[in-house]
């Protein structure tokens, strides 16, 4: 259980363009889900957290008009990279927690989108 | 939100018993030690969570002293396929929207 889906898992696109990654939690519903960026060799760094049915909370640094979240349904919140550059090339992973079965519940990760750009 | 410090890197043997030690010397009341395995490229994957003194499971142990100022992970017999990247989070598991925060982790290699 407690199963958390990324779509897609890879993608390469050139400047400019727009790119949506997809985080759904397959068997459980999630209110909250948080989005991490990792670069080559170092941690997972937070970027925002994204609420059910209001605004997403950016971690400081972060430009919400350049990472765009929407979290329309309790079991999928989205991540959209506005014109991309090479710069925004990176391992973006989402994670939920299974609040249904209570408290004190891990946060579950998805594996990963690797965004590559041109 | 506690910070927590590990060890860079580990290196074993396979067989051999690793313990990796995480300090968190400002972890508050409510929090919760949880570990974290990475593989390259691929999402964490949670390995165990613990609040005091000791949890097992089908793939970890984790010792947490009275204190609870450190905690140790450790995995009984490795294998070459535990070659993996471990991170040890504190945090609010009340706390709904309780996100976490990644430390440096600790690159564990396994050889043969």
């Amino acid at each position: 259980g407690a199963v958390v889906s990324q779509h897609p898992s890879w993608v390469i696109c050139k400047s400019g363009t727009s790119v949506k990654i997809e985080c759904r939690s397959l068997d459980f519903q999630a209110t909250t889900m948080f989005w991490y960026r990792q670069f080559p060799k170092q941690s997972l760094m937070l970027m925002a957290t994204s609420n059910e049915g209001s605004k997403a909370t950016y971690e400081q640094g972060v430009e919400k008009d350049k990472f765009l979240i929407n979290h329309a349904s309790l079991t999928l919140s989205t991540l959209t990279v506005t014109s991309a550059h090479p710069e925004d090339s990176s391992f973006y992973i989402c994670s939920a927690r299974d609040r249904g079965k209570g408290n004190n519940q891990p946060q579950h990760f998805g594996d990963g989108t690797r965004l590559s750009i041109l | 939100l506690a910070k927590t410090t590990q060890p860079i890197s580990m290196d074993s043997y396979e067989g051999q018993e690793v313990n990796i030690t995480c300090s968190h010397n400002n972890i508050a009341t409510n929090d919760y030690i949880t570990w974290y395995q990475q593989f390259p490229s691929q999402g964490p994957r949670f390995i165990i969570q613990g609040y005091k003194t000791k949890v097992t499971n089908e793939v970890a142990s984790l010792f947490i002293p009275a204190d609870r100022k450190s905690s140790t992970l450790s995995l009984p017999r490795v294998s070459l396929s535990d070659t993996a990247v471990y991170y040890c989070l504190v945090g609010d598991m009340n706390n709904a929207g309780n996100m976490l925060t990644f430390g440096g982790g600790t690159r564990l290699m396994v050889k043969p």
